[in-house]
């Protein structure tokens, strides 16, 4: 079946800009989270989305990070005002109720110049 | 402060080495994963550890989970060029919605 997947693949952008990433989790999948990976080092949690819960927001770094889930399917992140320190791979996993085997996709790559 | 720190950072070795990469914690986890990601690619999970003491095997991949389900350890026998990658550990503390990551240890095989 079809796994997570996530556009752009790779997105520049200039400082200052806005930017929309999205993600498409496996199908039937209730969780779906969000995570940032700089460079050469490990996965940073932003945030969380479970069924029609009010979503775990405790790991946006600041407020010019949001995110929304239309029911249990796409998950859009944006990014206001984006600053060079945006800069990073944002990954996205999806994974059953109750389960914490996640299922990551491939990433968005953000460059902000 | 990082809640799963993991050694080490780098690792470089020869085709047919055997290496141990450790996963430590001052927290305990209820259950700890193995992932392995390649470069452009998101994180694979490799196996999920639950019982203090349990080891798994994945052919030439063997994990452990401590006693006290702190720390976990990935041995893996004769390496191959195919096992190159970036290996994390990952764990979800009690009441946490989401999972805690490993600095992770960057293995790169040398054919």
């Amino acid at each position: 079946g079809a796994g997570v997947s996530q556009s752009p693949s790779n997105k520049v952008t200039e400082k200052g800009k806005d930017v929309e990433l999205r993600c498409d989790p496996i199908s039937g999948h209730t969780a779906l989270y969000w995570y940032r990976q700089r460079l050469g080092q490990g996965l940073e949690f932003l945030i969380y989305f479970q069924g029609n819960s009010a979503p775990d927001k405790s790991g946006l770094p600041s407020d010019r990070f949001s995110a929304e889930r239309t029911g249990e399917s796409v998950s859009t992140l944006t990014i206001q005002r984006t600053q060079q320190e945006d800069s990073a791979v944002y990954l996205c996993a999806s994974s059953l109720y109750g389960d914490y085997e996640q299922y990551f996709g491939p990433g968005t790559r953000l460059t902000v110049t | 402060t990082q809640l799963l720190e993991q050694s080490p950072q780098f690792l470089s070795i020869q085709e047919g080495e055997n290496l141990t990469v450790y996963c430590n914690s001052s927290s305990v986890f209820s259950s700890l994963q193995w992932y392995r990601q390649e470069p452009g690619e998101g994180p694979v999970l490799l196996v999920t550890v639950v019982t203090g003491g349990e080891v798994k095997k994945l052919k030439r991949l063997t994990f452990q989970f401590g006693d006290a389900r702190k720390d976990s350890s990935l041995h893996i026998t004769a390496a191959q060029p195919g096992d190159t990658g970036l290996y994390l550990c990952a764990g979800p503390l009690t009441g946490a919605n989401n999972l805690f990551f490993g600095t992770g240890t960057r293995l790169t095989v040398i054919p």
